[in-house]
């Protein structure tokens, strides 16, 4: 089984702190993503990854950026959190041939 | 870009049948993903369709139909434990998942 872990389940941060999510995946995945959730807006792709040091912008990049130095570890990095980032952060990796994506349990971020 | 619609909420009966529907546009097809995702934890993969037709796995069925647009994921002979969200999702290119808002079923005694 594919085995996806988040660095927290749960992480309360200050406005303008620099919170780093981590993402470390078991099964030599080449792709790894991070998603947020909110209710009605469902999950929005932040940023991708297909390779080491490889990233891409999703859908909302704005206030986040993401590093991939080895290939089981994706981290995100919000560089000055906000208020609107209160969110549930997902991670998700995938492989050649793989039928779907693996979640991670989630990150259930607050920023006060 | 992709717009997949599906309705938020619904309510059934422990024993009973729902179907939840699931409506999208796209510019390129390439299947189309069910996730169940339980309050506070994450999404797991339930089915994927790629041709049209209904695809059976238990007390889980999703239907697909390319034409129009549309799928719908069954669930039957509703247990307590299905009460939770439900992601219909399509790929947008090789690498992306573009999600619905969805679905949350609640499941009464």
């Amino acid at each position: 089984d594919v085995k996806v872990t988040q660095s927290s389940r749960y992480l309360v941060k200050r406005t303008g702190e620099k919170v780093f999510l981590e993402c470390v995946q078991d099964m030599d995945h080449e792709n790894m993503f991070w998603y947020r959730q909110d209710p009605g807006l469902g999950l929005r792709l932040i940023y991708f990854s297909y390779d080491v040091k490889m990233k891409e912008k999703g859908d909302i990049p704005e206030g986040y950026s993401v590093s991939r130095e080895k290939k089981e570890r994706f981290s995100l990095i919000l560089e000055s959190a906000s208020t609107n980032q209160t969110s549930m952060y997902l991670c998700a990796c995938d492989g050649t041939g793989e039928e779907t994506q693996y979640f991670g349990p989630g990150t259930r971020l607050l920023v006060l | 870009g992709q717009n997949i619609d599906q309705p938020t909420e619904m309510t059934a009966t422990e024993g009973a049948i729902v179907q939840i529907n699931c409506t999208y546009q796209t510019s390129g097809f390439n299947g189309l993903f069910w996730y169940q995702q339980h309050a506070g934890e994450a999404p797991t993969f339930l089915s994927y369709n790629v041709l049209d037709g209904l695809e059976e796995k238990g007390r889980f069925s999703s239907f697909l139909s390319r034409s129009k647009g549309y799928s719908y994921l069954l669930l039957k002979e509703l247990q307590m434990k299905d009460s939770a969200s439900y992601l219909c999702a399509l790929p947008q290119d090789d690498y992306k998942l573009s999600f619905g808002a969805g679905t949350t079923v609640t499941v009464r005694a």
